[in-house]
């Protein structure tokens, strides 16, 4: 039962667009959203989080929209750039600490 | 500043054998998980320790066993290693539970173990 899921494996953007990453989460206990990205032959790195109270959250280039009522997040990066090319997770956690993770999705920023 | 350290970074193994993968951190952390990704299932939560001494079961942990006797130390045991435990391995630590505040509950993750069972 996969309860955080990352419907797009992969994604292609054009430098200096806009790339969107989503999420979709079934467990309305979640109360905390983070975001991770992975390159290759590395450990996942923090990237963004939000909480359950916030709607929104931003962080330079990368802002995290969280909508509750549809149990669905997204991940903005403006403009791409080449170094985001990474896989990127998204995962959701509960109040016990354990953090859930979605199956990843690809980002492919070409120049 | 090392962080979180695995090893070892690649092993084989044959059916049946056991092995156990280390994982050690240097934040005084209290938080420590053991992760599993296989290719397009994202990761998965093997086992997850909230200080020493006490450990849990996450996501999947048949097949494992887990050990906190130090707040540094958090090894992960295969005991009869089998080709569904084919996988890269990932250990990570938090500072504290995601969502208290003042934290983000960010996991701070190793480079990964990658173990095949032939």
């Amino acid at each position: 039962d996969q309860q955080v899921k990352q419907n797009s494996p992969s994604l292609s953007v054009q430098e200096g667009r806009i790339s969107i990453l989503n999420c979709d989460y079934t467990n309305s206990m979640f109360d905390y959203f983070l975001w991770y990205k992975k390159y290759p032959a590395e450990g996942p790195t923090f990237l963004i989080s939000i909480s359950s109270i916030k709607d929104k959250n931003e962080d330079g280039r990368f802002t995290v929209f969280l909508n509750k009522s549809a149990k669905h997040l997204s991940l903005h990066i403006v403009p791409s750039q080449p170094g985001d090319s990474a896989v990127y997770f998204c995962a959701a956690s509960t109040i016990t600490g354990k953090l859930i993770f979605g199956q990843g999705t690809t980002l492919q920023v070409k120049p | 500043n090392a962080g979180v350290t695995q090893t070892p970074k690649f092993r084989i193994l044959k059916i049946g054998q056991s092995m156990t993968l280390q994982c050690t951190q240097d934040m005084n952390h209290n938080y420590m998980y053991w992760y599993r990704q296989d290719p397009g299932m994202g990761l998965k939560l093997i086992y997850y320790s909230v200080g020493a001494g006490i450990t849990d079961k996450g996501e999947v942990p048949n097949g494992y066993n887990v050990s906190r006797s130090t707040t540094e130390d958090f090894p992960l045991r295969l005991e009869l290693a089998a080709p569904s435990q084919t996988s890269v391995y990932f250990c990570a630590s938090s500072y504290d539970l995601a969502g208290t505040t003042g934290n983000t509950g960010e996991l701070f993750f190793g480079e990964g173990s990658r173990l095949t069972v032939l």
